[in-house]
């Protein structure tokens, strides 16, 4: 199975600060690569897919890149609604294998 | 709009079994494959099972392969999870997903339901 790995684990940041997730893959995954967005309670809600495609209705300040092994999810300015657990997830190979999370508290 | 509403959760004891369902609607739900996953308390998420769209391909994670049993009724738009032999480690919020494919041959969760709580405990 592939393994997905991401820092850091949890980062606290303010309102309209930028934030920068890493995923890292353990195998060339291609542009195979998407991102969640996780708050307890709620369905996660799909933010990225394919590495950099924006998904309809999510807002243009999250943008992902990379190809390979190596993948950054970034928010150009936080809102208050963006404080959440954000999951990379990799479908190059099956088993789809998700990374372990990474929590966006408020500082 | 797409819904996903999962029901079926609840305590069952060790050894024990529980059927999940997974409620489609505002899509056409047999144009398109379908998942399970899961997120243990505490922990992230994983994979638990998936199924295309005419049941011809089935797939599942080592942990619950041999246990559990993905279905689906394009009649009823409905997905379901038969899990026997449930162990403390199956322990989870409970999330179906439906799945989309992108040119290249990649796919990712486009919607998702809130979950179903499934406990095993004795």
């Amino acid at each position: 199975d592939i393994q997905m790995t991401q820092s850091p684990s949890s980062l606290s940041a303010s309102v309209g600060d930028r934030v920068t997730i890493t995923c890292r893959a353990s195998q060339n995954i291609r542009s195979y690569l998407n991102w969640y967005q996780h708050k307890p309670g709620k369905a996660p809600k799909l933010l990225i897919y394919a590495a950099s495609s924006l998904q309809s209705g999510v807002p243009s300040s999250f943008s992902g890149s990379g190809s390979g092994t190596h993948f950054t999810l970034t928010i150009s300015s936080l809102q208050p609604e963006d404080f959440a657990t954000y999951y990379c997830q990799q479908s190059y190979s099956n088993p789809p294998t998700f990374g372990p999370g990474t929590k966006v508290h408020i500082k | 709009e797409v819904q996903l509403v999962e029901s079926g959760g609840g305590l069952v004891q060790p050894g024990r079994s529980l059927r999940l369902s997974c409620a489609a609607s505002g899509f056409t739900f047999d144009d398109y494959a379908m998942y399970w996953v899961r997120q243990a308390p505490g922990k992230g998420l994983e994979w638990v099972s998936g199924i295309t769209w005419n049941s011809g391909s089935l797939g599942y994670a080592d942990s619950v392969k041999g246990r559990f049993t993905i279905s689906r009724d394009n009649a009823k738009n409905s997905l379901y999870l038969q899990m026997n032999s449930l162990r403390a480690e199956d322990t989870a919020l409970y999330f179906c997903a439906k799945a989309i494919g992108y040119s290249s041959g990649g796919y990712y969760f486009d919607y998702w339901g809130q979950g179903t709580l499934v406990t095993v405990s004795s």
